[in-house]
């Protein structure tokens, strides 16, 4: 069974600009969460899809923003990018409540 | 409000020589606590999930034990592939995952 895919690998961005960063699930796999991960902070939880639905969010600003399709994939954008916003992102999917998330190998993001 | 302390922040082994690694949380109505393996660059490497005080889960030389308020994970003899970040995280009422900020494990030969 293939894993969770995420593109791209790795994105250079300027200030102001907005990035689009997708997703795609393990295969029957209906849930979909987003994490930030930063040397300072560690991985912290951005929000979780489930059936094209937000169903948690962290505590970020709306600046970031997510949705996800009929077949499970999702994307995350986010807008007005800040020198902050450098990280890695990084997607996990599971088949529901209480079960194991799995990650992808993440989308590097820097912010320049 | 959930929260995750792993100790100790780093931890250097000879290979062969056994070591715990500390998870602290505290969680209203815990669902699930995970352990995962981090290399660098690339993202976390499910492990182990255990879901009530007591319970224990074994792979190779990782054993990963709970009680109420932490979970350990130990290494037996280790080797320097083990060498990696070891997250903990916990799923309460939320059900948002929350993460410790990790244990930097370095295995020398």
């Amino acid at each position: 069974k293939a894993g969770v895919t995420q593109t791209p690998r790795y994105l250079i961005k300027t200030r102001g600009q907005q990035v689009t960063l997708s997703c795609s699930p393990i295969s029957g796999h209906r849930s979909v969460s987003w994490y930030q991960q930063t040397p300072g902070q560690g991985l912290q939880f951005l929000f979780e899809y489930f059936s094209e639905t937000q169903r948690n969010k962290g505590n970020f600003p709306g600046r970031f923003s997510g949705r996800q399709f009929s077949n499970s994939r999702s994307e995350m954008n986010v807008s007005t990018l800040e020198l902050g916003d450098s990280a890695l992102y990084l997607c996990a999917s599971s088949a529901g409540d209480q079960e194991t998330q799995y990650f992808g190998p993440g989308t590097r993001l820097l912010v320049l | 409000e959930d929260q995750v302390t792993q100790s100790p922040e780093a931890l250097r082994l000879q290979e062969g020589e056994s070591s715990s690694l500390n998870c602290s949380y505290t969680v209203s109505g815990l669902r699930g606590l995970f352990w995962y393996r981090q290399d660098p660059g690339k993202g976390p490497e499910f492990l182990f999930t255990l879901y009530s005080a007591g319970e224990e889960k074994e792979k190779e030389r990782l054993k990963a034990t709970l009680t109420k308020k932490e979970s350990f994970l130990h290494i037996t003899a280790p080797k320097p592939e083990d060498s990696a970040t070891y997250l903990c995280a916990v799923q309460g009422g939320s059900e948002k995952l929350v993460f410790g900020k990790g244990t930097k494990l370095t295995v020398n030969p």
